[in-house]
């Protein structure tokens, strides 16, 4: 059974930094395109980043420069590391896999919140 | 970037009514394009990808149709499970943007 576990969510300062990670079971990270969603209070969801199974990665503007994506075969985990943080980024964010070649996700964790408030 | 466009942004109907939503994109997107349910509290569920193949465990009311830009996400005969929150998604190329989002309540 496909199951995605996230934690790390948390209150954190503006500028802080946090950790985000998803635990996967039932299948291989490295086998599929694994991303981050998120999603503002009251409002839509909002694609993060992309890590494509052949090690690429990809970001939205909103996050380019201030978040990274990567990978752990050995745990079989999928990693988001925030920095820089702004009030704008306060929402769920959701570990969600991708098909093997295209990025819909056909699997979803249950979301950990991150709010970024002084 | 793709900018995708949902409508209508809320939609009240009743138990066994039909309903259509459509999702435009900004730009030719093939068949590149997915539906998700959302309930409240809940992560999203994979309806439709490709546009229109259902995904495994998904009642057959639920259609998907559309290619290149225009697409409609229909059911044919609600029921009371189906009040929800819709969203589309493009997968054509990154960034993988998502309509604004289509609220489906109960009149």
């Amino acid at each position: 059974e496909v199951q995605l576990v996230e934690t790390g969510g948390d209150l954190v300062q503006p500028g802080g930094s946090l950790r985000l990670s998803c635990a996967a079971s039932g299948f291989k990270v490295s086998d599929n395109y694994m991303s981050w969603v998120r999603q503002a209070p009251g409002k839509g969801l909002e694609w993060v980043s992309v890590f494509y199974s052949g090690g690429a990665t990809s970001y939205a503007d909103s996050v380019q420069g201030r978040f990274t994506i990567s990978r752990d075969k050995s745990k079989n985990t999928l990693v988001l590391q925030m920095n820089s943080l702004r009030a704008e980024d306060t929402a769920v964010y959701y570990c969600a896999r991708g098909a093997m070649t295209h990025n819909y996700f056909d699997y979803w964790g249950q979301g950990t919140l991150v709010t970024v408030s002084s | 970037d793709i900018q995708m466009t949902q409508s209508p942004s809320s939609l009240s109907a009743s138990v066994g009514d039909r309903v259509t939503i459509t999702c435009r994109a900004s730009q030719d997107i093939s068949n590149s394009l997915a539906w998700y349910q959302q309930k409240p509290g809940k992560a999203p569920k994979l309806l439709f990808y490709a546009a229109s193949r259902l995904e495994s465990g998904v009642p057959s009311r639920f259609s998907g149709s559309g290619s290149g830009t225009d697409f409609t996400l229909t059911i044919s005969s609600l029921q009371p499970e189906d009040f929800a929150t819709y969203y589309c998604q493009q997968y054509y190329s990154a960034p993988y943007t998502f309509g604004q989002g289509t609220k489906l309540e109960i009149k």
